[in-house]
């Protein structure tokens, strides 16, 4: 089983700042990674597939990069709308799929 | 619009049974398998199980594997989750989500807005 680590847990921002996510694979998962936006009552949202592509919808301020096992989130400059969990998943070696246990991104 | 509504949740006690459906709309249902993810309260995601576009091919997590039956009715565009001997741990919140692309490979674009599940005496 793959297992993805998200640091930091928590990543305490104010809006206009960048803010950047890490997720790191207990193996390589080439690029075969997703980012998902959860915010409180909702359902998640897909932000990034494939470590780099933006899903349909998805500002541009959102980027993905990374391969192998090391992957980041980007958000350029933080709206307040921005200010939810996010969870990275990988698709490369399933079943099981899997999710790292998420990244906290609250208001400073 | 795509569109995914679970149902079938609800109260039930420890070595109980549940059905949960996901009613689909919006696409071509029969071309994409369909995955169930879980959320037990203030926790985080979990896969649970999927099935693909046919039906002919399921995967679950070890945690239910035996327990949980996936099933699909193309014909209703609706995904089943049969949960049998369900434990205070199968407690949280189940979401159905379609894969982004045809078949099942597995990033989810379009999610429900999940049903919840209590296992409890």
């Amino acid at each position: 089983e793959i297992v993805l680590t998200q640091s930091p847990a928590t990543l305490s921002l104010s809006p206009g700042e960048r803010a950047t996510l890490s997720c790191r694979a207990s193996q390589s998962v080439i690029t075969y990674l997703a980012w998902y936006q959860q915010k409180p009552g909702q359902a998640p949202r897909l932000l990034i597939y494939d470590a780099s592509n933006r899903a349909t919808g998805i500002p541009a301020r959102f980027s993905g990069s990374g391969s192998g096992t090391d992957f980041t989130l980007t958000i350029s400059s933080l709206e307040p709308e921005d200010f939810a969990v996010y969870y990275c998943q990988q698709r490369y070696n399933w079943p099981p799929i899997t999710f790292g246990q998420g990244t906290r991104l609250e208001i400073k | 619009e795509v569109q995914l509504l679970e149902s079938g949740g609800g109260l039930v006690q420890p070595g109980g049974s549940l059905r949960l459906s996901c009613a689909a709309s919006g696409f071509t249902f029969s071309n994409y398998g369909v995955g169930w993810v879980r959320q037990a309260p203030g926790k985080g995601l979990e896969w649970v199980s999927v099935i693909s576009d046919n039906g002919e091919r399921t995967e679950y997590a070890d945690s239910v594997k035996g327990r949980f039956t996936i099933s699909r009715d193309n014909s209703k565009n609706t995904v089943y989750l049969q949960m049998n001997s369900l434990r205070v741990e199968d407690t949280a919140v189940y979401y159905c989500a379609k894969p982004r692309t045809p078949g099942l490979v597995p990033h989810f674009d379009y999610w429900g807005q999940g049903t919840l599940v209590t296992v409890s005496s």
